[in-house]
């Protein structure tokens, strides 16, 4: 009964190559995220999508490229990896509506560039 | 863009202390949030405030949403060793499509 699942937990991959993490939540949210928390613990949001649109995208290089096919399920594909892309990659969920709602995250993939 | 300053970054304290972090912003929140991460977790809520100059308790917990709108201070009381973890302080506005943005965080280390 997880409330927010991402697959997998762990990704160890070559520079260059390209990768998805795949993100669910069965809380019935309208609205998902994706965060990067670097190895200072900076948590910072890279994209959200609230009934599968596009509403926030920050200064992110375009080799990510999310995609909602469901308001359930938010995937991240990342073409072309690089060093600097080493980080934990956190899910998270919320219920949109006029007062805002606190994000619901899952346990992170933590990425390794090789 | 919007910054929060959290401090401190790090706080090492003795069992039975109390703790006090707080997080302050160039500009205002309608929501002030406080989340705790474990290690190999991701971060859960503590609290949420809603209000200027509302405080909430939850347990040994006690958080305020600061009148400025550009502040918010956490307590914890009477520590135990599982409150060991990073404390994170985000702030959201209405106008903003639900985007929380994260304070640096507080490591918390309690030592029994």
């Amino acid at each position: 009964d997880t409330a927010v699942s991402q697959t997998p937990k762990y990704l160890v991959t070559q520079m260059g190559n390209d990768k998805s993490i795949k993100c669910e939540q069965n809380l019935g949210h309208d609205t998902m995220y994706w965060y990067k928390q670097d190895s200072k613990k900076f948590l910072k949001i890279m994209f959200s999508y609230n009934n599968k649109e596009l509403i926030i995208n920050e200064t992110v290089p375009n080799r990510f490229s999310p995609k909602s096919p469901d308001k359930a399920h938010l995937n991240l594909h990342i073409n072309s990896l690089e060093l600097g892309d080493s980080a934990v990659y956190f899910c998270a969920s919320s219920q949109g509506g006029v007062r805002n709602q606190p994000q619901h995250f899952g346990d992170g993939t933590r990425l390794s560039i090789l | 863009g919007q910054q929060l300053n959290q401090s401190p970054q790090s706080m090492f304290i003795q069992e039975g202390e109390d703790v006090s972090m707080n997080c302050t912003s160039s500009s205002i929140f309608n929501t002030w949030l406080w989340y705790k991460q474990d290690p190999g977790e991701g971060p859960v809520l503590l609290i949420a405030l809603y209000k200027a100059g509302e405080l909430t308790s939850n347990g040994r917990l006690t958080a305020q949403f600061g009148i400025t709108r550009k502040d918010s201070f956490l307590n914890i009381s009477a520590s135990i060793p599982s409150d060991v973890g990073i404390y994170f302080c985000a702030g959201q506005l209405i106008t903003n499509a639900g985007k929380s943005t994260f304070g640096d965080g507080t490591t918390l280390t309690v030592k029994p």
